[in-house]
């Protein structure tokens, strides 16, 4: 089935730094992948949609500036939390979907996650 | 606006059966998944309904109703591994489009 894998699984950062965190389709292309955060005990929320060779889109009260997409690549796609601050601090994770195989009903396959931590 | 209420947490006996329900007000709706997620992994996809209906893959079932917004979750034979966060999400617009999850039921089995 489809595989999306997301590097790095944990990453701890200080304050004012930036981190990368990538993702990748490894068995399929994937022109659009979706970002999500989770904090402790709530639900995933969608943070933005990210199209291959075009801008993403944001969700309402998500900083565009603060959070960088780049999809490079019909395979890779990057989030880079920039400044970080400890209130960033959470799960972050990518998720795609397998056009190929399947269509826009097919499930969304998610990464591993990424546990951020800013002290 | 989009809301998906499911409750917080349950907890059921190793062996027996248990539903987990799941109401949705979502602005369109393209069908209504089930994920499970254990603690600090990523949701792992486990049923899919678009159609009213009962659909079964195993020990877990999912049905829905698109009249009163409704689906439910049905976990037969419970074991221990089965504890989990169980997420109901829906995709309530058409082609390539993200899904809106709940918050999660955090399932706990007991001995």
């Amino acid at each position: 089935g489809a595989v999306v894998s997301q590097h790095p699984s944990r990453v701890i950062c200080k304050s004012g730094t930036s981190v990368k965190i990538e993702c990748r389709s490894l068995d399929f292309q994937a022109t659009t992948m979706f970002w999500y955060r989770q904090f402790p005990k709530q639900s995933l929320m969608l943070m933005a949609t990210s199209n291959e060779g075009s801008k993403a889109t944001y969700e309402q009260g998500v900083e565009k500036d603060k959070f960088l997409i780049n999809h490079a690549s019909l395979t890779l796609s990057t989030l880079t939390v920039t400044s970080a601050h400890p209130e960033d601090s959470s799960f972050y994770i990518c998720s795609a979907r397998d056009l190929l195989r399947t269509d826009y009903n097919s499930p969304l396959h998610f990464g591993n996650g990424t546990r951020l931590t800013v002290t | 606006g989009q809301n998906i209420d499911q409750p917080t947490e349950m907890t059921a006996t190793e062996g027996a059966i248990v539903q987990i329900n799941c109401t949705y007000q979502t602005s369109g709706f393209n069908g209504l998944f089930w994920y499970q997620q254990h603690a600090g992994e990523a949701p792992t996809f486990l049923s899919y309904n678009v159609l009213d209906g009962l659909e079964e893959k195993g020990r877990f079932s999912s049905f829905l109703s698109r009249s009163k917004g409704y689906s439910y979750l049905l976990l037969k034979e419970l074991q221990m591994k089965d504890s989990a966060s169980y997420l109901c999400a829906v995709r309530s617009n058409s082609g390539n489009t993200p899904l809106v999850f709940g918050k999660g039921t955090r399932l706990s089995v007991i001995a």
